[in-house]
């Protein structure tokens, strides 16, 4: 299975690009990148998800490198409402199912 | 479209003592999905149910199991809990279980659970 490397935690100023990193360095060809996010007391929230072009959605933007070892996650105005634990996770195959590997995440702090 | 509801959202159990949370799917999604997070940690898979059965388990003991009813709702049972058990426990419903790595998976709020 594929492992996700991401910094413990980053600030961004309100109204500011965040853009977080993500190593996945070992991720297999048909292995998807998503991204979740996890506000404090819910639970997770899916954002987005990509396998090797960038997507865009209403909420952020992911952009993969070509050779798909790493990715960043682009929320484009951060707003305080974006703190949250993000996680980077690279999908995993458990009998027939698909499991969610959760690493440690990154804590998102939005400043005032 | 109803959320993911899961119930109770809160509960005390001593150790030794056997669990039963309940989880609501979001309409329309036949495959629940449940996770345990202890504090300060990511989410970890314990199993999957679809079609009434287990189609997916994570490292979890026998203890820890599950069943999955006609209306697709699902219950979580943990047998002779440890101080370990301790967490907020996760369920999520999705439309399809392992077949598409498309699919997105809808999270409820989760129960916590102390162990004393």
């Amino acid at each position: 299975d594929a492992k996700t490397t991401q910094p413990t935690s980053m600030d961004c100023a309100e109204g500011r690009a965040a853009n977080l990193p993500c190593n996945h360095s070992t991720i297999s060809g048909n292995e998807y990148v998503y991204w979740y996010r996890q506000i404090h007391s819910q639970g997770p929230q899916y954002i987005i998800h990509g396998l090797k072009n960038n997507e865009t959605n209403e909420m952020a933007s992911l952009i993969i490198t070509e050779d798909r070892k790493s990715s960043t996650l682009i929320l484009p105005h951060a707003t305080l409402r974006d703190t949250a634990v993000y996680y980077c996770i690279v999908t995993y195959l458990s009998g027939s199912a698909r499991q969610l590997t959760f690493g440690s995440g990154t804590q998102l702090t939005v400043l005032p | 479209e109803t959320g993911v509801t899961q119930s109770p959202t809160h509960l005390i159990k001593t150790r030794g003592q056997q669990v039963t949370l309940r989880c609501s799917s979001q309409s329309g999604h036949n495959t629940v999905s449940w996770y345990q997070q202890a504090l300060g940690q990511g989410p970890q898979f314990i199993f999957q149910y679809y079609r009434e059965e287990e189609n997916g388990r994570g490292n979890f003991p026998p203890r820890f199991s599950g069943l999955q009813f006609p209306n697709y709702s699902s219950e979580l049972n943990v047998n002779a809990l440890e101080l370990d058990d301790s967490a907020l426990y996760l369920c999520a419903s999705s439309r399809k279980p392992g077949g598409s790595t498309n699919e997105k998976l809808f999270f409820g709020s989760g129960t916590q659970l102390s162990v004393l």
